[in-house]
């Protein structure tokens, strides 16, 4: 089975450009997540979804983040204006339900310059 | 609000030797779940395992295994014959048990598995 996909894999762009960040989750898994990890920060979480329906976005620097899950299978993280210290790996995470363990993408290494 | 510690920044073992990783957490909730995640130079997050705090029996996964300790609050990770493969970060993490519940990670660990 396939575990859950994220894209791109690297992302380099400039300030102020918009960055969007899409995640497929494991089929059938009803909760998703998503984390930033950075090296002073370590790994937080910006906001979950269950069934579609946003949970908790209190981890959400700023007004700058969006997400959206417009079905099961999809979802993206947008950063719009972007800047230098939105640099981090973006993780995206399923769950059958919140219960349950989370299963990880890959991440996402976004660099603003 | 939980809270989870992971006080030693980094370890290191010999291949084929044993290593324990310790983790600390707070909270008032009696029910909830503890896990270790690992994370390899291929920055990936992957679940090593996964423990009940109403289960008394400590779970064991192939060479990984917890100490967990309910009244301390401790839940320690043994890795037995490590292997070059074992090198990564490992993260320990808490979530209450229940609907809308999110996990909480500590800092991590760096674990150097030595040739």
């Amino acid at each position: 089975d396939a575990g859950v996909i994220q894209s791109p894999r690297h992302e380099v762009t400039e300030m102020g450009q918009e960055v969007t960040l899409r995640c497929k989750p494991i089929s059938g898994h009803n909760s998703l997540f998503w984390y930033r990890q950075t090296m002073m920060r370590g790994l937080e979480l910006l906001i979950y979804f269950n069934n579609n329906v946003p949970i908790d976005d209190s981890g959400m620097p700023e007004d700058r983040f969006s997400a959206k899950m417009p079905n099961a299978s999809f979802s993206t993280l947008k950063i719009q204006p972007s800047e230098p210290r939105d640099s981090a790996v973006y993780f995206c995470a399923s769950s059958l339900d919140t219960i349950y363990e989370q299963y990880f993408g890959p991440g996402t290494r976004l660099t603003v310059t | 609000a939980q809270t989870v510690t992971q006080s030693q920044p980094e370890m290191s073992v010999q291949e084929a030797e044993t290593v324990t990783l310790s983790c600390t957490y707070d909270t008032s909730e009696n029910n909830y779940y503890l896990f270790w995640y690992k994370q390899p130079p291929s920055r990936q997050m992957i679940l090593v395992i996964r423990q009940e705090a109403y289960k008394q029996q400590n779970a064991t996964e192939n060479r990984f295994s917890v100490n967990f300790q309910k009244a301390a609050k401790s839940f320690s990770l043994k890795i037995s014959d490590s292997q070059l493969g074992d090198t990564a970060m490992y993260f320990c993490a808490f979530m209450r048990a229940g609907a809308n519940s999110k996990l909480t990670f500590g800092k991590g660990i760096t674990l150097s598995v030595r040739p």
